[in-house]
């Protein structure tokens, strides 16, 4: 398995620029998160989706951000307007009946580094 | 606010030597989870304790968990260079199905 693909790894843009960050999930998870990671406030939940359904989104931080997933194997985190502030690793991870109450294992993909400046 | 809460926030060690981290958080959970992560890759997995089990081992991970007093630790015997990373406990409050990280230990072992 080719486990969960994010692109792109890395991205430098403009403050007021809209970012996209794409994930594929493993292929026969039914639940896909996307944390964010700074050195600041460490590792948070964004949004986190079931069956392609959002169920909890209260880590976005603000209307700038927007997630979708259109099918099981394809998610966008959008930001619009990007500002310096939202300068961090951006991880979507998924697993298979979710990790908290079934208590099964989240996989990560390698991270997508976000600079804006 | 975050769940847990690692502590220490840094540890250096020799290699050879034991490296115990520990991990408070405030609310009931389902389970408590730890997980690796080197620089520049993401998270992986790598012990998961329920809330009715104290003891876990896998091979040279040790893991406890203290309801009552809501807090876990993690135990590496034997440590290898390759065994530096930063190192993460994660909880699954009841009721969810997410996982809420802590800020992390950064372990550094010197050869």
């Amino acid at each position: 398995d080719a486990g969960v693909i994010q692109s792109p790894r890395h991205e430098v843009t403009e403050m007021g620029q809209e970012v996209t960050l794409r994930c594929k999930p493993i292929s026969g998870h039914d639940y896909l998160f996307w944390y964010r990671q700074t050195m600041m406030r460490g590792l948070e939940l964004l949004i986190y989706f079931n069956n392609n359904v959002p169920i909890d989104d209260s880590g976005m931080p603000e209307d700038r951000f927007s997630a979708k997933m259109p099918n099981a194997s394809f998610s966008t985190l959008k930001i619009q307007p990007s500002e310096p502030r939202d300068s961090a690793v951006y991880f979507c991870a998924s697993s298979y009946r979710g990790s908290g109450i079934s208590g099964n294992t989240i996989y990560f993909g390698e991270g997508s580094w976000l600079t804006v400046v | 606010s975050q769940q847990g809460e690692e502590d220490p926030q840094a540890l250096s060690i020799q290699e050879g030597e034991n490296a115990t981290m520990n991990c408070s958080y405030k609310t009931s959970i389902n389970n408590l989870q730890w997980y690796r992560q080197n620089s520049g890759r993401g998270l992986v997995h790598l012990i998961l304790i329920r809330s009715n089990e104290r003891e876990k081992h896998s091979g040279r991970l040790r893991v406890t968990l203290d309801t009552s007093k809501k807090s876990s630790s993690l135990l590496i015997t034997a440590s290898r260079a390759a065994d530096t990373a930063s190192y993460f406990c994660a909880t699954a409050l009841r009721g969810a199905q997410k996982l809420v990280f802590g800020q992390g230990t950064r372990l550094t072992i010197n050869p």
